[in-house]
């Protein structure tokens, strides 16, 4: 089963026209919950960390949420700069992260 | 610049024949992962070191060995590639915080397999 589930795969979305990404988690005890952006051909690059629920955090077009059970990235008019896989992933006790599988975005100018 | 740098960027080996990634780190954090990412598909965590505690997760195969001799280094050992070993393999480190480790990671290197 897996721990940590993002939706949609792939998502479209026109230049300005604000969207949401979701993940969904399972795990028990949370220390930490991630957003990173990965571009084609290189490492993850870190955006955001959450510790509990009902925190958020924002940077530039994006803002990060958590609740109990799942987390959202939003992103408010986006720019086809904004293209990318957004991977979710959390640390449970120790330090082991796992990931989801990410959502790619486009974002058509 | 504090970084995480991974050698090769690309290696090519054929099937059967050992490959080893480095992965070296100047950023002095104590903890040292391997992931392997397949295209689409979630990073899926190898190993990781805290110092030199090493932690093997259950269903990484034991083709996939890691030595990490130092604070700076780490490194992946495929010993017997298979065309199912084709992937990204990127390498984080992080520090280890009362709170949660914020990986850096490398550009990766990219495996492929003939």
């Amino acid at each position: 089963e897996d721990q940590v589930t993002q939706s949609p795969e792939a998502l479209r979305l026109q230049e300005g026209e604000s969207s949401s990404l979701n993940c969904s988690y399972t795990v028990s005890g949370l220390r930490g919950l991630f957003w990173y952006r990965q571009d084609p051909g290189k490492g993850p690059e870190f955006l955001f960390t959450l510790y509990s629920a009902g925190e958020e955090k924002e940077k530039e077009r994006l803002k990060a949420t958590l609740t109990k059970k799942e987390s959202f990235l939003h992103i408010t008019a986006p720019k086809p700069e904004d293209s990318a896989t957004y991977l979710c992933a959390v640390q449970e006790r120790d330090d082991k992260i796992i990931f989801g599988k990410g959502t790619r975005l486009h974002i058509l100018p | 610049d504090a970084m995480v740098i991974q050698n090769p960027r690309y290696q090519v080996t054929q099937f059967g024949k050992p490959v080893t990634l480095s992965c070296s780190q100047t950023l002095n954090h104590n903890v040292m992962y391997w992931y392997q990412q397949k295209s689409s598909q979630a990073p899926k965590l190898l190993f990781h070191y805290y110092d030199k505690d090493f932690n093997n997760e259950a269903d990484t195969p034991d083709n996939f060995q890691s030595r990490r001799p130092n604070t700076s280094f780490c490194f992946l050992d495929i010993r017997s590639p298979g065309l199912g070993d084709a992937a990204m393999y990127l390498c984080a480190t992080s520090a280890r915080y009362s709170g949660a480790n914020v990986l850096t990671f490398g550009a990766g290197s990219r495996l492929t397999v003939l």
